[in-house]
């Protein structure tokens, strides 16, 4: 299996509602970063968050690092229909430059 | 507007064709990469280039041919492909020196070979 994989595979919630999605990987990181992708469109980076550190918040998003156990979660608050993508983790390996590993994603679809 | 632009959005060709994607980034950034994307595949990384330098080659084959005249523009030369090379090709672009830097997409190509 691959460095990061994502899961669920895909999630279908209602607006107003959470969303969870987890990531896992392999090997040591130096950080690891959560993009989304809109259908036809390149990637969006979301948040960072670095080796070091366990929590970061960024408006509706809360990512959480857990280096012990190789993984991370990706939480979206009172989602949006707007919210409606593909979400990837990937992790950076950095080998001597910035190396980022992704995962397969998780599709979100966010109903009105 | 992500500061990175790629032409063509998309492109049909034969296998025995031979054409080119373009990809420039207008952040000043020193790093650029080109990325394939197939269907219920992660994205791979392909070529990396530092300071027009390549990096990079994760094992691609020579049918693909990596360009950096600067480092504001990045190309994808593209002959005798196969049918399994069609796929959203996918330019980023990122401040290299700095750790902990997010990378910068453009909207790919999305590549179809007859």
């Amino acid at each position: 299996s691959q460095q990061g994989e994502e899961d669920p595979q895909a999630l279908s919630i209602q607006e107003g509602e959470n969303a969870t999605m987890n990531c896992s990987y392999k090997t040591s990181i130096n950080n690891l970063q959560w993009y989304r992708q809109n259908s036809g469109r390149g990637l969006v980076h979301l948040i960072l968050i670095r080796s070091n550190e366990r929590e970061k918040h960024s408006g509706r998003l809360r990512v959480t690092l857990d280096t012990s156990k190789k993984s991370s979660s990706l939480l979206i608050t009172a989602s949006r229909a707007a919210d409606t993508a593909s979400y990837f983790c990937a992790t950076d390996l950095y080998a001597g430059f910035q190396k980022l590993v992704f995962g397969t994603g998780t599709r979100l679809l966010v109903s009105p | 507007e992500t500061g990175v632009t790629q032409t063509p959005r998309h492109l049909v060709m034969g296998m025995t064709n031979k054409k080119s994607l373009k990809c420039e980034q207008h952040l000043g950034h020193n790093a650029m990469y080109w990325y394939k994307q197939s269907a219920k595949k992660p994205l791979e990384l392909m070529f990396v280039y530092n300071f027009k330098e390549q990096t990079e080659n994760n094992s691609v084959p020579s049918r693909f041919s990596p360009e950096c005249p600067n480092s504001s523009h990045l190309f994808l030369h593209l002959h005798t492909l196969q049918p399994e090379d069609s796929a959203l090709y996918l330019c980023a672009s990122s401040q290299e020196g700095s750790h902990n830097q997010p990378q910068h997409f453009g909207d790919g190509t999305r590549l179809s070979i007859l």
